[in-house]
């Protein structure tokens, strides 16, 4: 069982809200990355970090943001929700340190936000 | 740029036929290749990867893929499918050795019918 934990699993808010997605692993991971998940089933990377102070945007042009203030916590914030943001969101981990890029990647079980 | 297709949206099977999920990939180099699972309302849930070596990768749950470089296909099998296998299947893909985060699939819709 992977030790990666997103909170909230449901959320629904209104247009213009600010608001946090938690992220957080207990594996000492120093990769840590933000997919966006389509009704219909693809992921899209949007965000992603190599470790403390390190963020990168992904594929998917996303208007959030994110920050990487310690390494087990990789926090995502849309600063004013719309109904575009309605989606999943998934959070995952993996450690790159020693082993050349060998490991896979462990899932939070996401967060279905709904902006209405 | 790496790339993966997964270019069957839904695959049915019967309950204790033989399942085959399809992928191909692109990539510069040498691949990392992976499956992943993801059951109704979760996350995604680590299947097999294929790295170096043998061609024929076992994994969770009885799954295996091959790994074929003349096709770049990395095909996701089961020799007899159950009802619990249904759920949604991901391919994934990595460049070696550059610093890149996987790239998925569009994900397949596994269907085992009792």
């Amino acid at each position: 069982e992977a030790d990666i934990y997103q909170t909230p699993r449901y959320l629904v808010i209104g247009t213009g809200k600010k608001i946090t997605l938690e992220c957080s692993q207990t594996m000492g991971h120093d990769k840590m990355y933000w997919y966006q998940q389509d009704p219909g089933m693809e992921l899209h990377l949007i965000h992603y970090s190599y470790g403390v102070n390190s963020t990168e945007k992904g594929d998917l042009s996303s208007e959030s943001t994110v920050s990487r203030i310690r390494t087990e916590h990789f926090p995502l914030t849309l600063e004013s929700a719309r109904p575009s943001h309605t989606s999943q969101y998934l959070c995952a981990s993996r450690s790159e340190r020693g082993t050349g890029g060998l490991t896979e990647a462990f899932f939070g079980q996401g967060t279905r936000l709904t902006v209405v | 740029a790496q790339s993966v297709a997964q270019p069957e949206d839904q695959v049915n099977v019967a309950e204790g036929n033989p399942l085959t999920v399809k992928c191909t990939y692109s990539v510069s180099g040498n691949p990392y290749l992976f499956w992943y699972v993801q059951y109704p309302n979760r996350g995604l849930q680590f299947l097999l990867k294929y790295i170096t070596g043998d061609n024929l990768v076992k994994g969770s749950y009885g799954f295996e893929a091959e790994f074929n470089k003349s096709q770049t296909s990395f095909h996701l099998k089961k020799p007899s499918a159950l009802v619990s296998d249904s759920a949604l299947y991901f391919c994934a893909v990595r460049d070696q050795p550059r610093r890149t985060p996987l790239v998925f699939g569009k994900g397949t819709r596994l269907s085992v019918i009792a």
